[in-house]
């Protein structure tokens, strides 16, 4: 089974603090993927890695920014957090660059940020 | 990427076929249909996938109307752990693997 894992599943944090996200997958999958979940507006895409230091922009990527050293890691990094980022936070794996593949979803992180 | 369209929230009995629909009239030919569940408090869970013809798998079945403008998931005999909330997905087979999430179906299955 693919498993993907995320470091925290509840985190509270001050406004102004430097806060990491991490995510894991064990499936040597290329794609990995951050998306945060927000009542009413569904699932929008943060940043997504296609590789290993490779990294895209989704539809929201202000204020945050992200990091893939290794191929099964990828940390989502918000600068100086914000009261606008308290959200649920979703990391996702898939394999293959092209094609159709559906993606692994790991649990969630719900990121309060007071 | 066409946009779908679901109805925010359906009831369904215990033991009964759940039909869960979707409508995706601006699809293009090389774009897929896939569904997606979220149980509360957990990442979203793959169910199936179709381009064209009905799709079956052991979580569920795909039919696709003929001029692939709209679909509808069953779920064949749902159980408690089938609530959720179910989304409906049309994306391009070759533009990376971003997944564009609308707000989906609240699905409610009652005793």
């Amino acid at each position: 089974d693919v498993k993907v894992t995320q470091s925290s599943r509840y985190l509270v944090k001050r406004t102004g603090e430097k806060v990491f996200l991490e995510c894991v997958q064990d499936m040597d999958h290329e794609n990995m993927f951050w998306y945060r979940q927000d009542p009413g507006l569904g699932l929008r895409l943060i940043y997504f890695s296609y590789d290993v230091k490779m990294k895209e922009k989704g539809d929201i990527p202000e204020g945050y920014s992200v990091s893939r050293e290794k191929k099964e890691r990828f940390s989502l990094i918000l600068e100086s957090a914000s009261t606008n980022q308290t959200s649920m936070y979703l990391c996702a794996s898939s394999p293959e660059s092209i094609g159709v593949r559906e993606q692994y979803f790991g649990p969630g992180t719900r990121l309060t940020v007071t | 990427d066409a946009k779908t369209t679901q109805p925010p929230s359906m009831d369904c009995a215990e033991g009964r076929a759940a039909n869960l629909p979707c409508n995706h009239s601006t699809i293009s030919g090389n774009e897929y249909v896939y569904w997606y569940r979220q149980i509360h408090s957990q990442g979203p869970q793959y169910i199936i996938h179709g381009l064209k013809n009905n799709e079956t798998n052991e979580m569920a079945s795909l039919i696709i109307t003929e001029d692939r403008k709209s679909s509808t998931l069953i779920l064949p005999h749902a159980t408690l752990r089938d609530t959720a909330v179910y989304y409906c997905i049309v994306r391009p087979m070759n533009t990376g693997n971003q997944f564009y999430f609308g707000t989906g179906t609240s699905l409610t299955v009652i005793p």
